[in-house]
């Protein structure tokens, strides 16, 4: 596609439920990225991968917290049992190995 | 562990100022960094990207300087129009291959009529 595309724009959960969330990358970018973003914050990074692989899952914030992309194109953040502290945007972000990130324009959570 | 800041936090401009916002890390091992434009409920739109090698980059009426051992960065947006009004957020890499942004807190810029 010519975009980073995410879905649904906007989640709702009450508390103790789980959520995925959907990151369709720039056809043929190897490298894709989740970050989570607090209101008012800067973005912070959650996880990295390169195809298919899960190179750094440093960033994320608890073991509630799991990404997979196992075709090396889709990729999904899931989130069990969520929490009022989960409540954030999170961006998808895609690249070439070289850099130059193309970012999608977020899936709003909010946990009620 | 790298930390990025941005100075102010909000700024309100009358339209057709010069302004000048404010980056600064504490880790100069880096290998870029970018400047980023978010406007409400949407993505990032990259704006200017600075290799740690070069001093500064400019596209149209932006112009970003890079200062590594100083730890600092500025955006420079010359005759400001309510359009730029967004939030301005710097990130910076520490390689040269696609590897983790650290960004700053932002700016929220208004610019009015």
């Amino acid at each position: 596609g010519a975009g980073v595309s995410q879905s649904p724009r906007y989640k709702v959960a009450k508390r103790g439920q789980d959520v995925a969330l959907r990151c369709d990358p720039i056809s043929g970018h190897v490298s894709l990225f989740w970050y989570q973003q607090a209101l008012g914050q800067g973005p912070e990074f959650l996880t990295y991968f390169q195809n298919e692989a899960q190179l750094d899952k440093s960033g994320l914030p608890s073991d509630r917290f799991f990404a997979e992309r196992p075709e090396g194109s889709v990729s999904t953040l899931k989130i069990q049992r969520t929490q009022k502290e989960d409540s954030a945007v999170y961006l998808c972000a895609s690249s070439l190995l070289e850099g130059g990130y193309t970012f999608g324009s977020g899936t709003r959570l909010t946990v009620v | 562990k790298q930390e990025v800041t941005q100075i102010p936090a909000a700024l309100s401009v009358p339209e057709g100022e010069n302004l000048v916002l404010n980056c600064s890390f504490t880790d100069s091992a880096i290998y870029n960094l970018q400047w980023f434009r978010q406007d409400p409920g949407k993505g990032l739109t990259s704006l200017l990207l600075i290799q740690s090698s070069q001093r500064e980059q400019t596209s149209g009426r932006l112009n970003a300087s890079l200062d590594k051992s100083s730890g600092r960065s500025t955006l420079y947006i010359a005759a400001s129009q309510p359009g730029d009004s967004a939030t301005y957020l710097c990130a910076v890499s520490p390689t040269g291959t696609a590897s983790k942004l650290t960004f700053g807190t932002g700016t929220r810029l208004q610019v009015t009529l």
